[in-house]
């Protein structure tokens, strides 16, 4: 089964700073799918950014992008000029190639951003 | 659009009362999800369906809960009796397997608590 790990249960930086999430996965699969869902407080799960696997260039939206590295099967989250309205729960998500299990997630990392 | 539609947004009910969640899933999404949310133990997949037809329900905690989807507009989860363990945010999620990964959009959740 796979595990993803979040080892920052909470994280506080000023408005507009750049702060890095961090994520590591255990799978034995080669092809697979890595995602960030952002909670905010109205508790809806929004979806940040996504990254497949057998790519190789870090995916990017705006002002998020990730740093995959394949090898070490870390997936850190980076969000530059940060945002008031950044302040909320991350979370990081592995899916199996295919599409058809679900997607296992993090324990989520609290990001506040500080005005 | 309307997005995922989940009600109730909140219950409260006693213990050994049965609860029924709803959700209606974004039309065309072949895929849809239930996932519980709780502090201790993050987001769980608790099963997911595949053109309306229940394809691993493994994480489904006990014989109390059970899910349908009687069309491809509509899936109920329900718990009978509930217990105040069961106390959680319960999440629906749809998905059209674009590209061979599912790209969930989720509900608002339905916040239960059982007293």
């Amino acid at each position: 089964a796979q595990t993803v790990t979040q080892s920052q249960p909470e994280m506080s930086v000023q408005e507009a700073e750049t702060v890095t999430l961090s994520c590591t996965y255990d799978t034995s699969e080669s092809n697979y799918y890595l995602f960030w869902y952002k909670q905010p407080p109205s508790r809806q799960m929004i979806l940040v950014i996504r990254q497949e696997a057998y790519k190789q260039q870090n995916a990017t939206e705006n002002r998020f992008s990730v740093n995959f590295q394949k090898a070490a099967k870390s997936f850190s989250l980076k969000i530059s000029d940060s945002q008031l309205g950044d302040t909320a729960m991350y979370f990081c998500a592995f899916e199996s190639g295919g599409g058809a299990d679900g997607l296992t997630f993090g324990k989520g990392t609290h990001l506040i951003i500080q005005p | 659009d309307a997005g995922v539609i989940q009600s109730p947004r909140h219950e409260v009910t006693e213990m050994g009362q049965e609860v029924t969640l709803r959700c209606k899933p974004i039309s065309g999404h072949d895929y849809l999800f239930w996932y519980r949310q709780t502090m201790m133990r993050g987001l769980e997949l608790l099963i997911y369906f595949n053109n309306n037809v229940p394809i691993d329900d493994s994480g489904m905690p006990e014989d109390r809960f059970s899910a349908k989807m009687p069309n491809a507009s509509f899936s109920t989860l329900k718990i009978q009796p509930s217990e105040p363990r069961d106390s959680a945010v319960y999440f629906c999620a749809s998905s059209p397997l674009a590209y061979g990964a599912n790209v969930l959009t989720f509900g608002a959740g339905s916040r239960l608590t059982v007293l």
